[in-house]
């Protein structure tokens, strides 16, 4: 059973489209995050929400919205795609904010090219 | 900036040797955890140390943490093919919710 799913695992649209990530965990976890992995590894944070409340926006542009229906889901929607969007955004969760500080568990990945 | 900085960047041993990684930080934190990531995957949680910890052991993973330097090390022994994979150090600044992560270590072990 997969704790923290992500879907599609690989997504190719070209510049200008507006796209979606879906993220799921079963875990029961209150807390949720979208990483951003560039083409050097660095793992950058964009958000956090807990229970559905947004608590973190690392001055992502405001192209990237975030979504959470319900405190097991986690979406992102990209609007205006560019070039430099091109990377692997992973989801992550944690059993709260401050259980956050004892690690996350991650998906697997969507890797994002943009043409 | 990134929080944590992990060197070397790559490291190429022979199966059985050990492998030594490192990571530095800025800020006073409250745990510093360690993660592999096996090519085109995510993270997985190994193993985490805390601010008034030195030293801990979890199978043949040991990790020692220097608050005095800001540095951790992650030492994996007898290495095996299957711990081909990018590790990355990630902390939590002493007053913030989020974990912040290196560059990682991308290790190879060849068999």
């Amino acid at each position: 059973d997969t704790a923290v799913s992500q879907t599609p695992k690989y997504l190719v649209t070209q510049m200008g489209n507006d796209k979606s990530i879906k993220c799921e965990q079963n875990l029961g976890h209150d807390t949720m995050y979208w990483y951003k992995q560039d083409s050097k590894k660095f793992l950058k944070i964009m958000f956090s929400y807990n229970n559905k409340e947004l608590i973190i926006n690392e001055t992502v542009p405001n192209r990237f919205s975030p979504k959470s229906p319900d405190k097991a889901h986690l979406n992102l929607h990209i609007n205006s795609l560019e070039l430099g969007d091109s990377a692997v955004y992973f989801c992550a969760s944690s059993h709260s904010l401050l259980q956050g500080r004892n690690g996350y568990t991650f998906g697997s990945g969507t890797r994002l090219t943009v043409v | 900036s990134q929080q944590g900085e992990e060197d070397p960047q790559a490291l190429s041993i022979q199966e059985g040797e050990n492998a030594t990684m490192n990571c530095s930080y800025k800020t006073s934190i409250n745990n510093l955890q360690w993660y592999r990531q096996n090519s085109g995957r995510g993270l997985v949680h190994l193993i985490l140390i805390r601010s008034n910890e030195r030293e801990k052991h979890s199978g043949r993973l040991r990790v020692t943490l220097d608050t005095s330097k800001k540095s951790s090390s992650l030492l994996i022994t007898a290495s095996r093919a299957a711990d081909t994979a990018s590790y990355f150090c990630a902390t939590d600044k002493d007053s913030s919710y989020k974990l912040i992560f290196g560059s990682g270590t991308r290790l190879l072990v060849r068999p």
